[in-house]
């Protein structure tokens, strides 16, 4: 089976950097993504770690270590669209998800 | 990327009833992907449809109560069956993305009273 642990809410003020660690259990692990999910909206699909280290997409940044089972979403100069829920997700032969964590985003 | 047209946005329905899901993707894939995403919680996946073949369902969920469809490469349907008020929720298609990831549809939000 495959579990995903992440916390379950963040909040932060505009400009801050937020970080969102995911911890895993899995089998048949190829790699993690990061879903982007707004409120009434569906999930987007944010980046993919196949290989340990660090994925760099314009203010978002995600990282992988494969032998600490664990990885983490960056949310840099976090502006107040960036209040969303974000969930990590295993990629094997199916998408597992974590449980999601909301990201509050204040003025 | 790919682009999934799902239907019906959202719906009412009244209990014991049935209700017809239907995705279509503008390129064809091999694989469809059906979630169930609970107020407030994560998605869990229902089922995988293969053009061709019965669907894989996932734990807790059977055929019976999630019939899917997959009559070719570019369309899917899931049926939610004999629906119960705890049937309510968002369900969401998904496909592989050849650029990354995986594309969602827009999803159904059900609600059934």
């Amino acid at each position: 089976g495959q579990s995903l642990e992440q916390p379950s809410e963040v909040t932060a003020v505009e400009g801050a950097i937020v970080q969102i660690n995911c911890t895993y259990q899995t089998s048949g692990f190829y790699g993690l993504s990061w879903y982007q999910q707004h409120d009434g909206g569906a999930p987007t699909f944010l980046s993919y770690n196949g290989l340990d280290g660090l994925e760099e997409t314009g203010r978002f940044s995600s990282f992988l270590s494969r032998s600490d089972s664990y990885g983490y979403l960056l949310l840099q100069e976090l502006q107040m669209k960036d209040s969303a829920s974000y969930f990590c997700a295993s990629a094997g032969n199916k998408l597992t998800f974590g449980g999601g964590t909301r990201v509050l985003v204040k003025p | 990327s790919a682009v999934i047209s799902q239907k019906p946005s959202r719906d009412i329905c009244q209990r014991g009833t049935s209700l017809t899901i239907q995705c279509q993707v503008d390129s064809q894939v091999t694989m469809m992907f059906w979630y169930r995403q609970q107020p407030g919680q994560s998605l869990t996946l229902i089922a995988t449809a293969n053009q061709g073949s019965e669907a894989t369902y996932e734990s807790g969920f059977v055929i019976d109560k999630f019939p899917i469809s997959r009559p070719n490469l570019t369309f899917s349907t899931l049926t939610v069956s004999n629906m119960s008020p705890e049937d309510s929720s968002i369900y969401l298609c998904s496909v592989i993305d050849p650029l990354g990831g995986y594309t969602f549809g827009s999803g159904t939000r059900l609600t059934v009273v």
